[in-house]
């Protein structure tokens, strides 16, 4: 039962430096979201794809760009990093997007930026 | 907007403790609410969720009431375990549209033998 999987689990980047994190869900859900958590803050919502083909800004998008490549792969990029980006950054999916429909998150990538 | 306010944590209590951790929240119509559930070192659980007024969700011993009067949903369990130590996100999604959870900002609570 893998979900939601994200890589990678951990990553360094310097100032600057682009990378791009990977998500893919199993449970052919429609819709996908990429958070941050910060201490403090909870977590915010950055991107999300109601439906494959479709995407949309979050509360915090400045930085950041998505693809969704396919209805199971939604993937973060950060194109020029900046240490404001040190963070963790959970990928979630869910049925759809009506009401009660929870959300399932994966494990995690924790980004610092140096 | 949509937010969720929770209390501030840590909640530190000692095993078989009752727990009360506060959620509210302000919302347009009657949004579904969730409390989910971080272990150390791992992503969001669902613990449980209410769609409607008066709906009380339950799961491992913990229960929130949907309370649309007060515009709550506090989680409470009536023995805590070392094991419930962990931290906790109340969260909720709006009626209409395409909509996404907005969360609050988390209670860790930390429950010591």
């Amino acid at each position: 039962n893998a979900g939601v999987t994200q890589t990678p689990k951990f990553q360094v980047l310097k100032t600057g430096q682009s990378m791009t994190l990977q998500c893919a869900q199993d449970m052919n859900h429609n819709s996908m979201y990429w958070y941050r958590q910060d201490p403090g803050m909870g977590l915010r919502l950055i991107y999300y794809s109601a439906s494959e083909g479709t995407t949309d800004k979050g509360e915090v998008p400045n930085g950041y760009n998505v693809s969704r490549l396919n209805k199971r792969e939604f993937s973060l990029r950060l194109e020029s990093a900046a240490p404001s980006q040190t963070s963790v950054y959970f990928c979630a999916s869910s049925v759809g997007t009506g009401p009660g429909t929870e959300a399932f998150f994966g494990q995690g990538t924790r980004l610092t930026v140096v | 907007g949509d937010s969720v306010t929770q209390m501030e944590g840590p909640v530190t209590l000692s095993e078989e403790a009752f727990l009360t951790i506060n959620c509210t929240y302000t919302a347009t119509g009657y949004p579904s609410l969730f409390w989910y559930v971080q272990y150390p070192g791992e992503g969001l659980q669902l613990l449980l969720k209410a769609t409607k007024a008066d709906d009380k969700g339950s799961n491992k011993g913990f229960e929130a009431t949907y309370r649309k009067e007060t515009t709550s949903f506090h989680l409470e369990k009536g023995s805590v375990q070392v094991s419930d130590s962990a931290v906790y996100f109340c969260a909720l999604r709006p009626l209409s549209g395409y909509s996404t959870l907005t969360f609050g900002k988390g209670t860790m609570l930390l429950v010591s033998p």
